[in-house]
């Protein structure tokens, strides 16, 4: 088991374009939740996915928006990039309905530069 | 609010010292506590949650509802302790959703 796959590892992009990152949860994992990871900084909840609705939401704009998947894989968007959207975004799946006591496993990260 | 705090961003010792982490939450509710650590070129991992009471790599944590903490401990540290320590919380009713603070590194010397 690959446990939890982002991609892209690395992105830059120019202010004002739209990115999309990818996240495949671990292998029998059906919730998926998306962080942001300022330089710095620990990692701020971004949205939670699961059965391939958004679930819960953190203090982050429209701009943000997320998709899952029926193979609950997982994609999250960001419309008119600003410089203070670089940082490293972060993917975290848990099983069983994303129930607190279920641990999180954690991707390596896709790192997006904006300039 | 709910927000974690972990005063010491680096926080360096030599090996064989006893190590202390700190944490501080402020949750309305019932908190589920949780520590993670990122070692070098690593993914983020859970190292122990309170709900669990057990000890990982000899690090210990005890949630103290009185004072809102749930600092890290262990005895003797040992270099391949050297990470970045997260503190995180979540509440029963949260779905999952995680809380962190902003980290602390632990540099152990030899």
């Amino acid at each position: 088991d690959a446990g939890v796959t982002q991609s892209p590892t690395h992105l830059i992009k120019t202010r004002g374009q739209q990115v999309t990152l990818r996240c495949s949860p671990k292998s029998g994992h059906d919730t998926v939740s998306w962080y942001q990871q300022a330089l710095g900084q620990g990692p701020q909840f971004i949205f939670q996915y699961y059965e391939e609705e958004e679930r819960q939401r953190g203090n982050f704009p429209d701009r943000f928006s997320g998709h899952q998947f029926p193979n609950y894989s997982s994609e999250l968007n960001v419309n008119a990039l600003l410089l203070g959207d670089s940082a490293l975004y972060l993917c975290a799946s848990r099983g069983r309905g994303g129930r607190v006591n279920t641990e999180a496993f954690f991707g390596q990260g896709t790192r997006l530069t904006v300039v | 609010a709910q927000r974690v705090t972990q005063p010491e961003k680096l926080l360096s010792v030599f090996k064989g010292a006893p190590v202390e982490l700190k944490c501080n939450y402020s949750y309305s509710g019932s908190p589920e506590l949780f520590w993670y650590v990122q070692y070098s070129r690593q993914r983020l991992q859970l190292l122990l949650r309170h709900i669990s009471r057990e000890s990982i790599k000899g690090f210990t944590a005890d949630l103290n509802k009185g004072e809102t903490s749930f600092h890290l401990k262990k005895p003797f540290a040992q270099e391949e302790d050297s990470a970045m320590y997260y503190c995180a919380l979540s509440g029963y009713n949260q779905g999952g959703k995680l809380i962190f603070g902003q980290g602390t590194e632990l540099s152990v010397k030899p």
